[in-house]
């Protein structure tokens, strides 16, 4: 079965650096988001995009944040000057159609703020 | 704001029985409710969605249903088996390009 790929698994940085985090979604879908968890906490929504634009983002992803599609296989997530808050597991995930059903996740990247 | 609330607690059952878990929430109806399964260091993965003009959504072992009057969907898990321990997290879609996940509940089930 396809999936969504994420790399790195793990990230850890210094607070003030800029970490990018990447995911290949699955090949014939135009939807792309990412979500984070902090520990013990619940998943939340950073932000969608599609057709090349951001579509929709959250009070989180603030001016700190970016999002990119490179090219046509790659979706990547800036921070350019990370927080010790920023620590979190961060999915990538995509879905085919429009509207959020059925999302397919990555298995994360979990980002370490030192 | 729209609110979902799962149980906290975890819930324990023995292999072969039932699980049930609540998903409640708060305002408005959303046009359709998801369910996901999330294994610890995973991400989610998705298992069923009910639409809001749907009662009630079957796959295989797995039954959902949705009752707008009552603001709440159960998920059960018939015969159930060790596999199946995992956390379950209730997601509502906004009308907008976001999910809305609950906290999800933890189910152990044990031999």
């Amino acid at each position: 079965e396809p999936e969504v790929t994420q790399t790195p698994s793990h990230q850890v940085t210094q607070m003030g650096q800029e970490v990018i985090l990447r995911c290949v979604p699955i090949s014939n879908h135009l939807y792309f988001y990412w979500y984070r968890q902090i520990l013990g906490q619940k998943v939340e929504f950073l932000v969608s995009f599609y057709n090349n634009e951001i579509s929709e983002k959250s009070e989180i992803f603030d001016d700190q944040f970016s999002v990119e599609r490179p090219d046509g296989s790659n979706f990547t997530l800036k921070i350019r000057s990370t927080k010790l808050e920023d620590s979190a597991m961060y999915f990538c995930a995509s879905s085919e159609r429009q509207g959020n059903e059925k999302l397919f996740f990555g298995s994360g990247t979990q980002l370490s703020v030192l | 704001s729209q609110k979902i609330e799962q149980n906290s607690e975890a819930l324990n059952i023995q292999e072969g029985k039932t699980a049930t878990l609540t998903c409640n929430y708060t305002n408005y109806s959303p046009a359709y409710l998801q369910w996901y399964r999330q294994d610890p260091g995973r991400g989610p993965v998705f298992l069923l969605l009910i639409r809001e003009n749907e009662k009630e959504k079957r796959k295989e072992r797995l039954k959902v249903t949705f009752d707008t009057t009552l603001k709440q969907s159960l998920f059960h898990i018939t015969a159930s088996q060790p596999a199946d321990s995992a956390t379950y997290l209730c997601a509502l879609d906004m009308d907008t390009d976001k999910l809305i996940f609950g906290t999800g509940t933890r189910l152990q089930v044990f031999p």
